[in-house]
């Protein structure tokens, strides 16, 4: 069955350090893509960053990157030279793509300290 | 540039009471979908449409039923609202099977009393 695991619930990070997000999946399909998607206090859903199963190389936006460990089903999103404007809520998604489904996970909030 | 457009963004019900989420996308996208957000769970998929004519259950469809009325729009209605569906409601659109990002409304806040 198609599972989205985020283990972390909250987490404070030092301004201008890096961060990683951790996001296990579960999926029966071979084809499938990964996301990462931002919620600030605002409430807006904004996308950061995607990853498609059969991609060979790990994406990257900016500061996001996806570690991307298929074999371990993970897909962790790492932040590098974090900033106060990260302070969000975090959500990794995953769609199969035998059907269009996509499903999230309860997803991280991030808090960066001065 | 309008994107997904949800209406109303508010709305107070009293249980038992009836509504329509109305859902419209301008970016000529295939699939639709509706989610709702509690604390502490994420955004948990109601029903989606992977095209015009076709909808499918998504991991808690019970108490909603859904409408894809043409390409662009994608309702979801509650027949009989109870306390345990006030939540915030978020539609979203995407280009297709394997392409795009979802790309989401602003979210509809419904209390039910």
């Amino acid at each position: 069955a198609q599972k989205i695991t985020q283990t972390q619930p909250g987490m404070f990070v030092q301004e201008k350090e890096a961060v990683t997000l951790d996001c296990t999946y579960d999926t029966s399909d071979p084809s499938y893509g990964l996301f990462w998607y931002k919620q600030p206090s605002s409430g807006e859903m904004i996308f950061l960053i995607y990853q498609g199963s059969y991609d060979q190389q790990n994406a990257t936006e900016g500061r996001y990157s996806l570690n991307f460990q298929k074999a371990r089903k993970s897909a962790n999103l790492v932040i590098s030279a974090s900033q106060l404007g990260d302070s969000a809520m975090y959500f990794c998604a995953m769609r199969e793509n035998r059907d269009d489904k996509i499903i999230f996970g309860k997803g991280t909030r991030l808090h960066i300290l001065p | 540039n309008a994107g997904v457009t949800q209406t109303p963004k508010f709305q107070v019900l009293k249980t038992g009471q009836s509504m329509t989420l109305q859902c419209a996308q301008d970016m000529n996208h295939n699939s639709m979908y509706w989610y709702r957000q509690d604390p502490g769970m994420g955004l948990r998929l109601i029903y989606y449409s992977a095209s015009e004519g076709t909808t499918d259950k998504g991991e808690v469809p019970n108490g909603y039923n859904v409408s894809r009325l043409n390409k662009r729009e994608f309702s979801l209605r509650l027949e009989s609202a109870a306390p345990s569906q006030t939540s915030v409601y978020f539609c979203a659109s995407r280009q297709g099977i394997n392409t795009g990002e979802l790309f989401f409304g602003e979210g509809s806040r419904l209390t039910v009393l």
